[in-house]
């Protein structure tokens, strides 16, 4: 699985836009890129998902660049209960593996 | 139901006990997944099985035994552990096949080890 890349902690203000970059520029054509959080004390949580168009559901949206070598998960409007960690996650079509990375700790901030 | 149940929440044990963890899901999911999560670190993957079969153990040492007794029920089995097997334990599991990297997964919110 390709590796990513992701800043170790950025704030964000209650009510803006947070935007979580992730590098992988590694990734093969049949690798999807997932998105997860941990909120302190919980399982990890599935965010959203995506292969090379931009997606979005109730929870967030994902931009993957053209050469998807980078992704920005985006919470539209970031409350304090979005404070957790957040994991970028490639992986390939058909692996049984789910590996995490380091992941970015977003601070939500009133 | 799209919960993944863990028990123990919390388990502290000597380096000479035997105990199980055990995890359980109503969702009909046929993949299932054990982590080892340290503090302040990523989840690491340990074990997966696929239709009640282990496919993948990603080097675990054998104080550690995963079994999964039918399709709803996946325990982790532990002799002889050591003190820095003091971790989060966390369960997970998701539909397998039909293409998994589309199979998001869900997780139990594990069990906290302690071990003296």
């Amino acid at each position: 699985d390709a590796k990513t890349t992701q800043p170790p902690s950025m704030d964000c203000a209650e009510g803006r836009a947070a935007n979580l970059p992730c590098n992988h520029s590694t990734i093969s054509g049949n690798e999807y890129v997932y998105w997860y959080r941990q909120i302190h004390s919980q399982g990890p949580q599935y965010i959203i998902h995506g292969l090379k168009n931009n997606e979005t559901n109730e929870m967030a949206s994902l931009i993957i660049t053209e050469d998807r070598k980078s992704s920005t998960l985006i919470l539209p409007h970031a409350t304090l209960r979005d404070t957790a960690v957040y994991y970028c996650i490639v992986r390939v079509e058909g692996a049984d593996k789910l590996i995490f990375g380091t992941g970015t700790r977003l601070q939500v901030f009133p | 139901d799209t919960e993944v149940t863990q028990t123990p929440k919390h388990l502290v044990m000597g380096m000479t006990n035997k105990k199980s963890l055990k995890c359980e899901q109503h969702m009909g999911h046929r993949a299932m997944y054990w982590y080892k999560q340290k503090a302040k670190k990523p989840p690491e993957l340990m074990f997966v099985y696929s239709y009640e079969k282990l496919s993948i153990n990603e080097s675990v040492p054998s104080r550690f035994s995963p079994e999964c007794p039918n399709s709803s029920l996946l325990n982790l089995h532990l002799h002889a552990l050591q003190p820095e097997d003091s971790a989060l334990y966390l369960c997970a599991s998701s539909h397998p096949g039909g293409g998994w990297a589309n199979e998001k997964l869900f997780f139990g919110s594990g069990t906290q080890l302690s071990v003296l």
